[in-house]
This record gives structure tokens, sequence and C-alpha cells, in this order.
């Protein structure tokens, strides 16, 4: 399995453009989730689906963020108008649930964003 | 509320035994996570601990006390490449809550 996958690696971008980050989950997982981590922040969970539903989006700094999961393998986070503020490395994790207990999240390699 | 505490920074030597610890107070609990990052990449997974006890797996343990509500990693025979960030996460029902996570630095 090629793990998580996320697109793009790197990306800048000027103050007010819209920004999209990828991300397809492994195979089989019924769990998406989408984290910023800052140094300032730490690791923050942002919002997480099962099933292609979002389930959790307290975590979503403002309307300017949103999400999607359109089906099984595929889910944007995008980031519209963006701010410098909103630079940072953004990961997406995805896991399988099992009975009784929760699986291990792997994680994407991230995308770092640099809004200018 | 998820309150989520680890030391900042560690430093230790390499072929020594270093104990990372984590305490928690959190509305939910089913499980923690530790998990292993290097600098410019993503988290990977060390250990989830569920029940109370020492769990080992190799050169990495961990341990959970859920009455306390306190864990920790504990690395032995370190090696200048388990210079990296650890986190603790407490899990409630398939969402994560991370700790800030501690700089590990290991030195010859």
């Amino acid at each position: 399995d090629a793990g998580v996958i996320q697109s793009p690696r790197h990306e800048v971008t000027e103050m007010g453009q819209e920004v999209t980050l990828r991300c397809k989950p492994i195979s089989g997982h019924d769990y998406l989730f989408w984290y910023r981590q800052t140094m300032m922040r730490g690791l923050e969970l942002l919002i997480y689906f099962n099933n292609n539903v979002p389930i959790d989006d307290s975590g979503m700094p403002e309307d300017r963020f949103s999400a999607k999961m359109p089906n099984a393998s595929f889910s944007t986070l995008k980031i519209q108008p963006s701010e410098p503020r909103d630079s940072a490395v953004y990961f997406c994790a995805s896991s399988l649930i099992r009975t009784g207990r929760s699986d291990t999240q792997y994680f994407g390699p991230g995308t770092r964003l640099t809004v200018l | 509320g998820q309150n989520i505490d680890q030391p900042t920074e560690m430093t230790a030597t390499e072929g020594a035994i270093v104990q990372i610890n984590c305490t928690y107070q959190t509305s939910g609990f089913n499980g923690l996570f530790w998990y292993q990052q290097h600098a410019g990449e993503a988290p990977t997974f060390l250990s989830y601990n569920v029940l109370d006890g020492l769990e080992e797996k190799g050169r990495f343990s961990s341990f959970l006390s859920r009455s306390k509500g306190y864990s920790y990693l504990l690395l032995k025979e370190l090696q200048m490449k388990d210079s990296a960030s650890y986190l603790c996460a407490v899990d409630n029902a398939g969402k994560s809550t991370f700790g800030d996570g501690t700089t590990l630095t290991v030195k010859p």
C-alpha cells in the first residue's frame, strides 16, 4: 500500500488566494483526519470524517476553512481567502476503527503551506 | 475539555535510558497513543495503551495508569536516530487530542 498520499507537498501563495489541499487515504480506512501543525500551537485536529461524513469540525478555525470528502478515496481542505497566519504544515491521516478500540492513525507526508 | 501535558525538551546520552512522561485530564478516554516525529516528517505510530500496565516493544515501552491520568514512554539503549519529538495523544472514540510533544536530543 502506498500509504496516505497528500498533494501538493509544498505550496507558496499570496494572501487572499484560494488554496486547496488534497488527500487520498489508505484504501479501506473508515476515518480521515485533517490536522494543522505549527510551532506555536502544536498538532491540532481541524476536522474528521467517518465513512465520508464530517463528524466533528469544531477545530476548523473559521469560515475561511472548508473540507469535503466526496468519496472514500479523496478529501480536500480548502482555505479561501488565505492569510499569512494560515502558514503551517497540514497533515492528513486515516485509520480503521475496529469494534471496541481504535486503530492507529497513519499520517501522510504533509503539505507545507506558506502564505505571503 | 482536554488537557495534555508533556515536558518540552529532554536530553539524554547515547546508550542510556530515558522516560518521557505524559499526564492528561480529558472528558473522554479510550486509550493513549505515543507517536514519534522526526523534524520535517510526519508522526509515526509507536504504541497504543488501553489497559493499565506496561507494554514492551523492543527498545520502546509504554506505561499507562488510567486512575492517575498518567503515561510514560520508556526508551532504552538510546541511539542517535532516536532524536525526535515524541507526542502523546489521548484517543476518545476515534478522535485524538495531541500533547505539544517532547523534543528529545540524544548526545554522543
